[in-house]
């Protein structure tokens, strides 16, 4: 059974386009988060959402608006997509208590390409 | 700050011992995890250590001294599977911030 799961794993497209990225955790964790890993490998944080609720946005250009449903899922749509959003787009979730939240389990990945 | 610090790469032959060491900034501080990532994976969750000391996990062990503002991660027993890129990622303010990775590579 997936525990976190990412749609799709690969996306290219053109520069300018809107696109999204979904996910969803089967773990029944109330934390969900999401990851930008750039070509040098840095995985930043970008988002963190509790229970549907925003508590972490990291400097994000307001072209990313995170959507959480539900607290299973948490979505990702990108306006107006720019050569720099190419990277590796990671979805993770935790618990929330902070003695356990560092424990983290992340997607697969989605490589996003723009041309 | 957040940022932490630890090395590129690091090379070891099979059956070797590597030791990652980490650094990072106080600020905020609640732990230490590491994280591991194979070339095209996402990373998974290897160990925390909030409290100063050694936490052992079979062949992997993380150390952190909080005084110091350092942990490392010692892989022992080294296998070719190992070679991926380990991150430790300090906790604080309810999110991990990453370092930047450390790429070993196995050699036979």
């Amino acid at each position: 059974d997936t525990a976190v799961s990412q749609t799709p794993k690969y996306l290219v497209t053109q520069m300018g386009n809107d696109k999204s990225i979904k996910c969803e955790q089967n773990l029944g964790h109330d934390t969900m988060y999401w990851y930008k890993q750039d070509s040098k490998k840095f995985l930043k944080i970008m988002f963190s959402y509790n229970n549907k609720e925003l508590i972490i946005n990291e400097t994000v250009p307001n072209r990313f608006s995170p959507k959480s449903p539900d607290k299973a899922h948490l979505n990702l749509h990108i306006n107006s997509l720019e050569l720099g959003d190419s990277a590796v787009y990671f979805c993770a979730s935790s618990q929330r208590d902070p003695a356990i939240y560092n424990e983290q389990f992340f997607g697969p990945g989605t490589r996003l390409t723009v041309l | 700050g957040q940022s932490l610090e630890q090395p590129s790469e690091v090379t070891a032959v099979e059956g070797a011992i590597v030791q990652i060491n980490c650094t990072y900034q106080t600020s905020g501080f609640y732990g230490l995890s590491w994280y591991q990532q194979h070339d095209g994976g996402a990373p998974t969750f290897l160990s925390y250590n909030a409290l100063d000391g050694l936490e052992e996990t079979g062949r992997f062990s993380s150390f952190l001294s909080r005084s110091d503002s350092y942990g490392y991660l010692l892989l022992q027993e080294l296998q070719m599977k190992d070679s991926a890129s380990y991150f430790c990622g300090k906790a604080a303010g309810n999110k991990l911030t990453f370092g930047g990775g450390t790429r070993v590579l196995v050699k036979p």
